[in-house]
């Protein structure tokens, strides 16, 4: 069955800096990936998905890369600020069951 | 409001006292799933159902069962609780289109401890 890494467990970044967290997969049939991020006490909300035939999705500060020949997908946050820290989590899919990484704690030093 | 209603938020029980956990979505979503979050071991997936009595197991069903008899509401039942079962529980749901799932939707989750 498919199995999802996430990579680092922990990422600490000077805000303004970017921030890349990476995940591989292990099912070449899965088609679906998306990111989600947690707020400390909070509920994980969907904040950036794509799908096997897009290489790169932007939407503003957050952009997701998928390489399918190496099954590895990227999230990148640029400018981070201080609101950006949380557990992010990435997830893959080639059906109706999402298989999801361990999750990354990304902290903001100001 | 669009919303997953789960209760109760917060439960201590002892070992072997049957709980549920109720899940409630009010936006007509096929897709419901129960999750498990473990420090560590981020989301594992319970149960899931693609529609009104179809369920399956996800990767962690042991010592929980669920039910869908309406399409709003998916259930978490643990008819023997144990300490290992001491957790957070999100319920979760989404449309279904395209092959896979959709957004998925959380309720604020329900924390159970189990002495």
């Amino acid at each position: 069955g498919e199995n999802v890494e996430q990579h680092p467990s922990t990422l600490s970044v000077q805000e303004g800096d970017s921030a890349v967290i990476k995940c591989t997969y292990s099912d070449s049939a899965s088609n679906y990936f998306p990111w989600y991020k947690q707020e400390l006490g909070k509920r994980p909300q969907l904040i950036i998905d794509i799908r096997s035939n897009v290489g790169e999705k932007k939407d503003q500060r957050i952009a997701v890369t998928l390489n399918k020949t190496a099954k590895h997908f990227s999230l990148h946050i640029t400018e981070t600020q201080p609101e950006d820290s949380a557990v992010y989590f990435c997830a893959a899919s080639n059906g109706y069951q999402l298989i999801w990484g361990a999750g990354t704690k990304l902290i903001i030093k100001p | 409001e669009a919303q997953v209603t789960q209760n109760p938020r917060y439960l201590i029980t002892v070992t072997g006292k049957k709980l549920t956990v109720t899940c409630s979505q009010n936006m007509n979503h096929e897709y419901m799933s129960w999750y498990r979050q473990d420090p560590g071991l981020g989301l594992r997936q319970i149960y899931y159902s693609m529609n009104v009595e179809v369920t399956d197991k996800g990767d962690v069903p042991e010592g929980y069962k669920v039910s869908r008899k309406e399409k709003r509401n998916f259930p978490l039942i643990l008819e023997s609780p144990s300490p290992n079962q001491t957790s957070l529980y999100f319920c979760a749901s989404s449309f279904v289109g395209q092959g896979n799932t959709g957004e998925l939707f959380f309720g604020e989750g329900s924390r159970l401890t189990v002495l």
